[in-house]
């Protein structure tokens, strides 16, 4: 069975904290996504990876860097958080885009509230 | 302008209605087609995905795809109070980020409640 894990569902922090978010897919897949989740606004891709070490911007990427060391691990970091940064994160993978439509495996996701 | 566009809803009918879920988008690059359902608290899980245009059935849901009117729909068939989530349209096409790195464009999420 196919498998996103995020390191925490529920996490709470203080503006001006670095923040980590961890993603692990055992899928073997080269893709990885972070999206937030807001209402009303639905997904927005903050950054993806399509390779180890590769990194590219999404539509959302100020005040976030990203990490991949390891092909099935991707880590978001938010440098100095703000409260605009509260929000539920979204870890997904996907195999590479010339297999297929390119469908995504998610994660249960990451509510952060920062106060 | 959005490049996916989809109502928010929150959409509110009794159980065994059909629903209508639509979503309208500005790209004819896009290809692939997915519906994606969210339940509350977790990570969305694909639901359909249909290439090009045309209908897609599974059991009680339908796709269906009208590329000339830059049109996608889902319908579900005899609602059931399970079917309570978050649905949202996604779409891609081949050359999505420059090479094909599997980037889905997302709609905003339709909230579906059915009622007992």
């Amino acid at each position: 069975d196919v498998k996103v894990t995020q390191s925490s569902r529920y996490l709470v922090k203080r503006t001006g904290e670095k923040v980590f978010l961890e993603c692990v897919q055992d899928m073997d897949h080269e893709n990885m996504f972070w999206y937030r989740q807001d209402p009303g606004l639905g997904l927005r891709l903050i950054y993806f990876s399509y390779d180890v070490k590769m990194k590219e911007k999404g539509d959302i990427p100020e005040g976030y860097s990203v990490s991949r060391e390891k092909k099935e691990r991707f880590s978001l970091i938010l440098e100095s958080a703000s409260t605009n940064q509260t929000s539920m994160y979204l870890c997904a993978s996907s195999p590479p885009g010339t297999s297929g439509s390119g469908e995504q495996f998610f994660g249960p996701g990451t509510r952060l509230t920062v106060l | 302008q959005k490049e996916v566009e989809q109502d928010p809803g929150p959409l509110s009918v009794p159980e065994g209605a059909i629903v209508s879920l639509n979503c309208t988008y500005s790209n004819s690059a896009f290809q692939y087609f997915m519906w994606y359902r969210q339940y509350s608290r977790k990570g969305p899980e694909l639901l359909m995905y249909t290439y090009s245009s045309g209908n897609k059935e599974d059991g009680r849901f339908t796709a269906q795809v009208d590329k000339s009117s830059k049109y996608i729909s889902l319908f579900i068939r005899d609602s059931q109070p399970s079917d309570s989530a978050t649905y949202l349209c996604a779409m891609s096409h081949p050359g999505a980020g420059g090479t094909s790195y599997g980037k889905l464009t997302f709609g905003q999420g339709t909230i579906l409640t059915v009622h007992p």
